[in-house]
């Protein structure tokens, strides 16, 4: 079945450091791939999303482009802030199926 | 437009006893599913709904069911609590198309924290 591996957590970072979290896929078909965020105490926000191959999603100064060839969806962020601590999420969806989720990568930036 | 809402936000039961949660999803959104997020499992795919039906299940004991009703709100009932059901259940909306399928981007609410002591 499809599955999502991202990179184990947690991830430290200080402020104004650069940021990738690596997401690697297997799916059947074409996948739509998503981040989710999730701050403390709080449900899932989505981050950013793509639906084909080569198409890369931006949002907020976080950036993740669909590879097809090497199965990925790395986010990356150029300069974190401490507001940017949560846990990241990468997801994924095939035609009309439940989202299937990675673990979780949770980061935390000190000032 | 506002977004999905679930009720409660926290709850306290003890095992044996059952629990109904609740989610509206955003105006517009007909399809409603729910998930299941522990530190040890992640998050898990309970079931989906729209047009008051089930379209998918997920791997779960029969004492976990749903049910939508007619104005898209959803709600998902737990029968016979075990203390590994505690968990924040999720519930995410997102629209369907003319043809019948739902749009792939789900939009989460703030969850149901349920602890079962």
């Amino acid at each position: 079945g499809d599955s999502v591996t991202q990179m184990e957590g947690p991830v430290t970072l200080s402020e104004e450091a650069f940021l990738t979290i690596n997401c690697t896929y297997t799916a059947t078909g074409y996948p739509s791939l998503f981040w989710y965020v999730q701050y403390p105490g709080e449900g899932l926000q989505l981050l950013l999303k793509a639906t084909k191959a080569d198409d890369k999603g931006s949002n907020k100064g976080f950036e993740a482009t669909y590879r097809k060839e090497t199965t990925s969806f790395h986010l990356e962020k150029g300069s974190v802030q401490v507001s940017d601590s949560a846990v990241y999420f990468c997801a994924l969806s095939s035609g009309n199926t439940p989202l299937v989720f990675g673990k979780g990568t949770r980061l935390s930036v000190i000032a | 437009k506002a977004g999905v809402t679930q009720t409660p936000r926290y709850l306290i039961k003890t095992r044996g006893q059952q629990v109904t949660l609740s989610c509206s999803p955003i105006s517009g959104h007909r399809s409603v599913s729910w998930y299941q997020q522990t530190p040890g499992q992640g998050l898990q795919f309970l079931f989906e709904y729209f047009s008051e039906t089930q379209r998918n299940k997920g791997n779960f004991p029969g004492r976990f069911s749903g049910r939508q009703f007619s104005n898209s709100r959803s709600e998902m009932n737990v029968s016979t609590l075990e203390l590994g059901d505690s968990a924040l259940y999720l519930c995410a909306s997102s629209l369907v198309y003319a043809s019948g399928g739902a749009e792939d981007t789900q939009y989460f609410g703030p969850g149901t924290r349920l602890t079962v002591l």
